[in-house]
């Protein structure tokens, strides 16, 4: 079974320090990973793909199949990254997603 | 679009009512998928439909939890009787045909069970 692991439920930082958030997933194939993002009562949100390369709102992630790993991370947080996230694998058109690690920036 | 809606987007119940939880995906995507949230499992996928067929449900937690798709803009998610351990949030989300994996997600229906 594929599974996705965040190692960590709570993570806390203060405001301009920097955030990494753990993400690691089993090994199989060429795994197409995610991260979602849930604002405070709201819905999930697509928050970047490894596909894309992309960054949004000044979050990163790198896929790195050597520790199977899809950290998410970002330089400076802001009080605004606040959230929920979650990772998440795709496999037989499905997506597995970790059991999320709740994000507070503290002022 | 107005994306995913879900309702109710809350309900509190007795134990041993029926629930039913509603979902309309975005207009045109063909596959919808059925997640419960909690504390300490997190997001666990229930079911997924693919075309109004349902494709996986073996995530569904037992037989008082039963999920239909009639038509391609509508799906139901019913517990039937609920217990207080159903408690969680329930979303509803869809995908279209020409996406691999990214999907869209409703704004989840708040259900406890008293």
């Amino acid at each position: 079974a594929q599974r996705v692991t965040q190692p960590e439920k709570l993570l806390s930082v203060f405001k301009g320090a920097p955030v990494e958030l753990k993400c690691n997933y089993s090994y199989s194939g060429s795994p197409e990973l995610f991260w979602y993002v849930q604002y405070s009562r709201q819905r999930l949100q697509l928050l970047l793909r490894h596909i894309s390369r992309e960054s949004i709102k000044g979050f990163t992630a790198d896929l790195n199949k050597g520790e199977t790993s899809f950290h998410l991370k970002k330089p400076f947080a802001q009080e605004e990254d606040s959230a929920m996230y979650y990772c998440a694998r795709g496999s037989a058109r499905q997506l597995t997603f970790g059991s999320g690690t709740q994000l507070t920036v503290l002022p | 679009d107005a994306g995913v809606i879900q309702s109710p987007r809350h309900e509190v119940t007795e134990m041993g009512q029926e629930v039913t939880l509603r979902c309309k995906p975005i207009s045109g995507h063909n596959s919808l998928f059925w997640y419960r949230q909690t504390m300490m499992r997190g997001l666990e996928l229930l079911i997924y439909f693919n075309n109004n067929v349902p494709i996986d449900d073996s995530g569904m937690p037992e037989d008082r939890f039963s999920a239909k798709m009639p038509n391609a803009s509508f799906s139901t998610l019913k517990i039937q009787p609920s217990e207080p351990r159903d408690s969680a949030v329930y979303f509803c989300a869809s995908r279209s045909q020409g996406e691999r994996y990214t999907i869209y997600f409703g704004e989840g229906s708040w259900l406890t069970v008293v």
